[in-house]
């Protein structure tokens, strides 16, 4: 059981480059989400998705897209990445979003951008 | 602002001896409270959660208590052991919908020998 499944696990982008985060779940989970970490700094929600062809915004969006074509799929673009995008990028999914329920983690990716 | 703050970014812990994880948050929406572990180089893991219906919620060595009236919750880890060295991360729902998780700073736990 592979649970939730990110690649790759560490880029190096030039500034102005594009890239797309994959993430995968294994779960049958309804729900899949974005968070960035940064240094003393928790985990903040960028979007999330509620089911195949459903995605909204997290709490930091900008100059990030999602889409969601299957339930296992929640992949991450960056449309022209920026220094300020350096960061720890974690995928989670959850069974539910209309229950509580605990969320699983992805293994992260590890962003430098240059 | 932040909504969920832990205010201690590392404790240091005898093995054997009690841990105690603080965490406090300000949204009065949330109505439930996890905690999460995370090793170097992995991504967070689900440890111990809480409605905000109960005041105690105990698994194995780890018990999380929550204060509702001073807003304020703790993890207790009871006895420390040396796997138990991470990173903590308290995090809030509020009315369990979809707009995620959010997480406090962290606390790194080292377990000393």
């Amino acid at each position: 059981n592979a649970g939730v499944t990110q690649t790759p696990k560490f880029q190096v982008l030039k500034t102005g480059q594009s890239m797309t985060l994959q993430c995968a779940q294994d779960m049958n989970h309804e729900y899949m989400s974005w968070y960035r970490q940064d240094p003393g700094m928790g985990l903040r929600l960028i979007h999330y998705s509620v089911g195949a062809g459903i995605t909204d915004q997290g709490e930091v969006p900008n100059g990030y897209n999602v889409s969601r074509s299957t339930t296992e799929d929640f992949p991450l673009r960056l449309l022209s990445a920026a220094p300020s995008q350096t960061s720890v990028y974690f995928c989670a999914s959850s069974y539910s979003w209309t229950s509580y329920t605990e969320a699983f983690f992805g293994q992260g990716t590890r962003l430098t951008v240059v | 602002d932040q909504q969920v703050k832990q205010n201690s970014p590392s404790l240091s812990v005898q093995e054997g001896r009690i841990s105690i994880l603080n965490c406090d948050y300000t949204n009065s929406m949330f109505d439930y409270f996890l905690w999460y572990k995370k090793y170097p180089a992995e991504g967070p893991t689900f440890l111990i959660s809480i409605s905000s219906i109960k005041d105690k919620n105990e698994d194995g060595r780890f018990t999380v208590f929550l204060n509702k009236s001073a807003k304020h919750l703790s993890l207790h880890i009871v006895p420390s052991q040396p796997g138990d060295s991470a990173v903590y991360f308290c995090a809030a729902d509020a009315g369990g919908g979809a707009d995620g998780l959010t997480f406090g700073k962290g606390t790194h736990l080292i377990i000393q020998p």
